[in-house]
């Protein structure tokens, strides 16, 4: 089964403390991991995928495959980074599941 | 440049009713579709998905159906909605040349009442 779990719905961080939006996955197979973002009144948005192990908005994700997660990290969190964040593994056959998401808010 | 269209944007309609839900998209060819439905608490929940004309995968048994007449547009139906379909779709696409993002429409906010 091709499966996406985020633990948590609400996260609240202040305003420059580091953030950590947690994503585990289950999949038999190579998997290919990315994280998606919605901020306020926009479409769902690629944020980065782990392919390309890059740094978008300060943003970072690592595949830990022996746990089996893609955890989405940010040293100072930033007032613009309040938005949902999905969690999304594409297997076999181009199925592209999504987890259940975590809306981020940032205190000034 | 390649776009999604999705429509509409916001639909009521009695239960019993049927639906049509449509999804286009422009500058690709032979795209992946998908239509999820996004509900709070429960996220992004996959419906169907397509690689190709005529080839729908179900995920979740329920009141809709979904077709691919074109190569590009991608339908989401039912012949009698329930209450309970009422939520928000999403229609998205994907290329299927190495491991590129998919793009996602604007949403339809269906509500059954």
């Amino acid at each position: 089964a091709q499966r996406v779990t985020q633990p948590e719905k609400l996260l609240s961080v202040f305003k420059g403390a580091p953030v950590e939006l947690k994503c585990n996955y289950s999949y038999s197979g190579s998997p290919e991991l990315f994280w998606y973002v919605q901020y306020s009144r926009q479409r769902l948005q690629l944020l980065l995928r782990h392919i390309s192990r890059e740094s978008i908005k300060g943003f970072t994700a690592d595949l830990n495959k022996g746990e089996t997660s893609f955890h989405l990290k940010k040293p100072f969190a930033q007032e613009e980074d309040s938005a949902m964040y999905y969690c999304a593994l594409k297997g076999g056959a181009q199925k592209l599941v999504f987890g259940q998401g975590t809306r981020l808010t940032i205190n000034p | 440049s390649q776009t999604i269209h999705q429509w509409p944007a916001t639909l009521v309609q009695p239960v019993g009713s049927p639906l049509s839900l449509e999804c286009t998209v422009e500058g690709t060819s032979n795209p992946n579709l998908y239509w999820y439905r996004q509900a709070a608490g429960r996220g992004l929940q996959l419906l169907f998905y397509s690689v190709g004309i005529g080839q729908i995968s179900s995920e979740v048994p329920q009141n809709l159906s979904a077709s691919r007449p074109q190569d590009r547009q991608f339908i989401l139906s039912s012949k009698k909605l329930l209450l309970s379909d009422s939520g928000f779709y999403l229609c998205a696409w994907s290329s299927d040349s190495l491991i590129l993002e998919a793009f996602f429409g604007q949403g339809t906010r269906l509500t059954v009442v």
